[in-house]
């Protein structure tokens, strides 16, 4: 079955202490981005990944980080998370149709994963 | 520029009414535009999408939008509203050959038995 899996899907952690959220997806995209949402803002975007090895900043980067080593998976950091960190977090993937003529970039999002940091 | 704003954060409509989410968009280029639907605990599920060809967009569960450049709109209708269309559905604009997707802060439907 197509799909954007994350792990895990609940987590209560405290100030300061590490902490990644794994993203997965088995349909070959390039394209993978993670989400944050927060009542009364809709999602906005943390950072996104074109491909391998090239990742960018989105609209709220600040105390995140990520990497994209293969292709599949797009791990979200938090080094030192922060009350204001608390949230619900998804991980979406597409292929980087929005560069093919006539294609569109529909992205499929995993389920999410609330974060409470204390 | 993009941006997405949705008009009223909670919509209640009785079974059988009409549905009727209003989005509207901000965007120097043409957009694409996309209704996204979030069931209770869940991900986010494309309902339908916009993409320069017709300009009524029929999408899944009875849900069709229509695309008013003249109006800057992009509004969600549904004819017969049911129990299960109860959830959070977010306006979302991108565009050719970028991926990035701009939400809206989102509506959530009741729907009243």
């Amino acid at each position: 079955e197509a799909q954007v899996t994350q792990n895990p899907r609940y987590l209560i952690t405290v100030t300061g202490k590490k902490l990644t959220v794994t993203c997965s997806q088995n349909m070959n995209h390039e394209y993978m981005s993670w989400y944050r949402q927060d009542p009364g803002l809709g999602l906005r975007q943390i950072y996104y990944s074109m491909n391998v090895e090239v990742t960018d900043k989105g609209d709220v980067p600040e105390g995140y980080k990520v990497s994209r080593k293969e292709k599949r998976n797009f791990p979200l950091i938090l080094e030192s998370p922060s009350p204001n960190q608390t949230s619900l977090y998804f991980c979406a993937s597409s292929l980087t149709s929005g560069r093919i003529r006539g294609r569109t970039n529909e992205q499929f999002f995993g389920p999410g994963t609330r974060l409470t940091v204390l | 520029a993009q941006s997405v704003t949705q008009l009223g954060s909670h919509v209640s409509v009785s079974e059988g009414a009409l549905v009727l989410l209003r989005c509207n968009y901000s965007s120097s280029v043409p957009p694409y535009l996309f209704w996204y639907v979030q069931y209770p605990n869940q991900g986010l599920q494309l309902l339908l999408k916009y993409t320069s060809a017709a300009t009524l967009v029929k999408g899944i569960n009875g849900f069709e939008a229509e695309f008013k450049k003249s109006e800057t709109s992009f509004h969600l209708t549904k004819p017969s509203a049911h129990m299960s269309d109860a959830a959070e559905y977010f306006c979302a604009v991108s565009y050719f050959g970028n991926e990035k997707l701009t939400f809206g802060t989102g509506t959530r439907l009741t729907i009243i038995p």
